[in-house]
Order: structure tokens, then sequence, then C-alpha cells
């Protein structure tokens, strides 16, 4: 069976500090896989997607960037960060343009 | 204005009790439709999908109105495991690809 994986679960980093989490998928090839966030009180929003290595799509201008450097593998990556970049971050997963996605348990970041 | 819109609630209710939520979308090029489930700091996972039918899974029963833009749960039967947020969420083309649109979530609590 399929299971994804995050990391860490929680993380309390200062302002202008680098950020990278870390998101893995077992079980299954190539799929397709999304960094989301979700501030409190409000609804999931999607920043990255990515269909295969090295393909990377943005939804909205930011201070963060996505990699997908093994098939399986996506991180989410900060050079400063900012007070607005704390959230709950989403990893998910769906085979190919599948309707459902899959969640991994998340990173709680809280920027001080 | 949001594309996908909830009553945040919180809706308390009694065990055995029946309650409903509702869902507005703006996007009439939304094809398809979910409610997911999000337990507190908790990642969500897939309730339900929404058929234009109507579909029921147990004492859970979702409606679409594809006319309106609107779409339904209705929990009977209330459990206190029922307590959670309720999202609603639509699918819909976006740049090549299919996107979910999440809703900030209605809240539910089941007291004894």
């Amino acid at each position: 069976s399929q299971t994804i994986h995050q990391w860490p679960a929680t993380l309390v980093q200062p302002v202008g500090s680098p950020l990278s989490l870390e998101c893995t998928v077992e079980g299954t090839s190539n799929p397709n896989l999304y960094w989301y966030r979700q501030a409190a009180g409000r609804g999931l929003q999607l920043l990255f997607y990515s269909v295969g290595i090295g393909q990377i799509s943005s939804e909205v201008p930011q201070n963060l960037s996505a990699s997908r450097p093994q098939d399986r593998q996506f991180i989410l990556s900060s050079k400063k960060l900012l007070l607005s970049d704390s959230g709950f971050y989403l990893c998910a997963w769906s085979v190919g343009g599948a309707e459902t996605q899959y969640f991994g348990p998340g990173t709680r970041l809280l920027v001080l | 204005r949001k594309e996908v819109e909830q009553d945040p609630g919180p809706f308390n209710v009694p065990e055995g009790a029946t309650v409903a939520f509702n869902c507005t979308y703006s996007n009439s090029a939304s094809q398809s439709f979910f409610w997911y489930r999000q337990d507190c700091r908790k990642e969500p996972k897939l309730l339900m999908s929404v058929y234009s039918s109507g579909n029921e899974d147990g004492r859970f029963t979702a409606q679409l109105n594809r006319a309106s833009q609107y779409i339904s749960l209705l929990i009977r039967d209330s459990k206190l495991s029922d307590s959670a947020t309720y999202l609603c969420v639509v699918r819909r083309p976006s740049g090549g690809y299919n996107k979910l649109i999440f809703g900030a979530g209605t809240r539910l609590a089941v007291h004894p």
C-alpha cells in the first residue's frame, strides 16, 4: 500500500533563517506531488505541484521554492523565512490525473 | 470572494442529531466535488465524493446542485467521533491540469 511521509512534524524557526521540508511517497511510481499551506482558519492553498522529476509548477508567487530530485521525493525550501510563512504545510500525492489526493501528516511551522 | 464558501460554524449538536452543511462554489468550470474531513491538527482525509444524482455512505449523504453551484453534506445520528472540520472541495481545470480548490471548512462539535 502507498504511504506518504513528511518531516519534521513541527518546526520553530527565526525570521530570516532557511527552510527545508521533505516529503516522500512509498508504494507508487511517478505520482503527481503537491505542496499546500493551511493558515489558521483558512482553506488549503496550493503552493506547488509536480508531475515528474524536475518538473515544478508554482501556483502563487511567494518566498518559497520546491524541488523534486527523485520520483517520490518532494522538497519545499526557503532561503529566508518570513513571519507570514508560518502555517501547516501539507504534502499530497495522486496517481496521475486521478481525482483523489492523499495527504501526508503535515509539518507545523512557526516563524518567530 | 472565495471560490469555495462554507459556513465556518461551529455547529454544536448532541449525539444522535442530524446536521447539514452547505457549500457554494463560484467557478462553473468545476467538474468534480468532494467532502474531506480534517481532525484537529491532522491532515485532511477524503470522506466522500459528491455525484450529481446524490450519494450516500452510511450515515452520510452528499448532494450536488450544479445549476445553483451548491453542495451539501448531511450527517444522520451524529456520533462523538464525527467531531471534526469538514472541508468542501471542488476540482476544476487550471493551466493544463486539474486543481483542487478547498473551502476553509465547517467545524462540527458533537457533545454527549
